[in-house]
């Protein structure tokens, strides 16, 4: 079956870059059949999508693909304390009628 | 980008009552790519409803959803102790992707 697993520190410093990954199994991030990204969870503003391998949205976000460990990875610059929450990793099937998603890992921005 | 306001915030309700959450869009949502999702702590959010009235697999059939254009709502007919949560709704036709702010059903 489809498995989505976050990886990647849990703290993060202030101004410095957030940096996780996200590790699927049982398809292929190739196979175009689902919309990859990232989506977070805080307390005070909810669910927000972060962005995917095909739009990365704010400058500061960049979402890159590993193809070979079948891996895609977030970037966030500049962290201040309004980015703490949980970060989920999902794949949205094209029509949107299934998702998957990873566990959520929480990271915190504190010096 | 789309914004999606949801109404109310919260909504206090009790087991057995009906309960509608309304979603309301900045801008038409292309081909109503209008999604439902239910979210506990310490959970991966749930995919309730795709294509703003289409039931995901293995959703009971008291959620349902129902709007078009710019207006949506999510109605659980009879809600059960396990429906207490927040309630998002997010669109998936435009990029980039948005979210409501949510409904907590308490």
């Amino acid at each position: 079956q489809v498995q989505l697993q976050e990886s990647g520190p849990g703290l993060v410093k202030p101004s410095e870059t957030l940096s996780l990954t996200c590790t699927v199994s049982g398809v292929s991030i190739n196979s175009h059949s689902y919309y990859w990204g990232w989506i977070r969870h805080s307390p005070a503003k909810g669910l927000e999508w972060i962005g995917s391998i095909y739009y990365s949205g704010t400058s500061r976000v960049t979402i890159s693909v590993d193809a070979s460990k079948n891996q895609f990875s977030l970037s966030l610059s500049s962290v201040t304390a309004a980015d703490t929450a949980v970060y989920y990793c999902a794949g949205v099937a094209g029509h949107g009628d299934h998702d998957y998603w990873g566990q959520g890992t929480l990271v915190t921005v504190s010096s | 980008e789309i914004v999606l306001t949801q109404s109310p915030d919260t909504l206090s309700s009790s087991p057995g009552e009906r309960a509608s959450l309304f979603c309301r869009a900045s801008h038409i949502v292309d081909s109503n790519y209008l999604a439902w999702y239910q979210h506990k702590p310490g959970q991966a959010p749930r995919l309730l409803i795709h294509g703003a009235s289409s039931r995901a697999t293995g959703i009971p059939d008291r959620f349902s959803g129902s709007g078009s254009g710019t207006d949506f709502t999510l109605t659980i007919s009879r809600l059960e102790p396990e429906d207490f949560a927040v309630y998002y709704c997010q669109q998936y036709g435009t990029s980039p992707r948005t979210f409501g702010q949510g409904t907590k059903v308490e």
